[in-house]
């Protein structure tokens, strides 16, 4: 079953804006993982956030965990159009990873 | 690029062919896997190799047949597939087995089933 639930299923926002992505999972975790897609292509690691974490940064990304809420976010500043892209989570269940469906955000000049 | 690469690109096949996808990492990694990719599904985990050992099948139907001959090289065999398995077919690599690893993506293969 699926575990990360990603919200919203697409964002379209202007450029220099700020983008929210959230994911949702139903059972307990060891870690969590950002992944981005670009159109057709493979995945990129974006962030992994353990569950004893609550927030960590890397560049113009921001991830949230909140184990109690069984939820993260991704966020995404001052969005460029190089960033859009489809936004996966990823959660870990049994030493593999349960994946989300995504976000798919586009970045409007 | 990071470092796996998957051949072909695109492939279109039809139901009676026998193909094979091909995936090569060149990170020195122990694990390797094969995802499916359908439109506005989750990725599906087909098979997961670690030190060359077939350690995961998740109830993929037997007209696919993986196999991997050395740490480095993963390869999909494909057989008499049906027009469902269409889709975009990914191969990974971590450092070990397990989702405390980032995985490391190839481009994809688009399979296309006639």
């Amino acid at each position: 079953s699926q575990q990360g639930e990603e919200d919203p299923q697409a964002l379209s926002i202007q450029e220099g804006e700020n983008a929210t992505m959230n994911c949702s999972y139903k059972t307990s975790i060891n870690n969590l993982q950002w992944y981005r897609q670009n159109s057709g292509r493979g995945l990129v690691h974006l962030i992994l956030i353990r569950s004893n974490e609550r927030e960590k940064h890397s560049g113009r990304l921001r991830v949230t965990l909140d184990t109690s809420k069984k939820s993260s976010s991704l966020l995404i500043t001052a969005s460029r159009a190089a960033d859009t892209a489809s936004y996966f989570c990823a959660t870990d269940s049994n030493y593999q990873l349960i994946w989300g469906a995504g976000t798919k955000l586009i970045i409007k000049p | 690029e990071t470092g796996v690469t998957q051949t072909p690109r695109h492939l279109v096949m039809g139901m009676t062919n026998k193909k094979s996808l091909k995936c090569e990492q060149h990170l020195g990694h122990n694990a390797m896997y094969w995802y499916k990719q359908s439109a506005k599904k989750p990725l599906e985990l087909m098979f997961v190799y670690s030190l060359e050992e077939r350690v995961e099948n998740n109830s993929v139907p037997s007209r696919f047949s993986p196999e991997c001959p050395n740490s480095s090289h993963l390869f999909l065999h494909l057989h008499t597939l049906q027009p469902e398995d269409s889709a975009l077919y990914l191969c990974a690599s971590s450092q070990f087995r397990g989702s405390r690893n980032e995985q490391f993506f190839g481009p994809g293969t688009r399979l296309t089933v006639l």
